[in-house]
């Protein structure tokens, strides 16, 4: 079974700042993908970038990029400009690609903070 | 267009009593979750269907929980008798599903339960 780890239970940055989010996972699978949600206080589950294992490229998404390194199983989201908007809970979760384990499998969740 | 509708948004009743839960996915969306998020356990997926047919329900926490799926556009989450540790929140997801979907998933508000 895959599991999904993020070692930051809070972080704290300045508006305007640029902050990195860690996540590690742990899989046997050479294909699946990776995501990262955004869950403010309203509860809602917001998408906030995807990463496909097999592109080699990093996913941007305007001031949301993500660090992705395969052999190492690292998955980190940099928020570059932090705005106070960004405050959420964020996490990262991993989809296996086929077999019909179509099901994500959530990290805990980082908080993070922005500070006026 | 319309998300992922789930509802009661919130729900308290006392233990022993009946539960159900609702959802409509995206239209058009054939890949539905259902996932339960605590503070002790995180996010985690409770049951998948694909085109209305249970594919993965090895998170189901036990026999007093039930799901279905009759149509393409409904399906219902049961608690039947409910305890108090079922508290959480309950979330729908939907997708365009398939086992090699790139299609992320999209997740409905939630609906929080609170078991007295």
């Amino acid at each position: 079974a895959q599991t999904v780890t993020q070692s930051q239970p809070e972080m704290s940055v300045q508006e305007a700042e640029t902050v990195t989010l860690s996540c590690t996972y742990d899989t046997s699978e050479s294909d699946y993908y990776l995501f990262w949600y955004k869950q403010p206080p309203s509860r809602q589950m917001i998408l906030v970038i995807r990463q496909e294992a097999y592109k080699q490229q990093n996913a941007t998404e305007n001031r949301f990029s993500v660090n992705f390194q395969k052999a190492a199983k690292s998955f980190s989201l940099k928020i570059s400009d932090s705005q106070l908007g960004d405050a959420a809970m964020y996490f990262c979760a991993y989809r296996s690609r086929g077999g019909g384990a179509d099901g994500l499998t959530f990290g805990k969740g980082t908080h993070l903070i922005i500070q006026p | 267009d319309a998300g992922v509708i789930q509802s009661p948004r919130h729900e308290v009743t006392e233990m022993g009593q009946e539960v159900t839960l609702r959802c409509k996915p995206i239209s058009g969306h054939n890949s539905l979750f259902w996932y339960r998020q605590t503070m002790m356990r995180g996010l985690e997926l409770l049951i998948y269907f694909n085109n209305n047919v249970p594919i993965d329900d090895s998170g189901m926490p036990e026999d007093r929980f039930s799901a279905k799926m009759p149509n393409a556009s409904f399906s219902t989450l049961k608690i039947q008798p409910s305890e108090p540790r079922d508290s959480a929140v309950y979330f729908c997801a939907s997708s365009i599903g398939g086992q090699y979907s790139n299609q992320p998933q999209h997740f409905g508000d939630g609906t929080r339960l609170s078991i007295l």
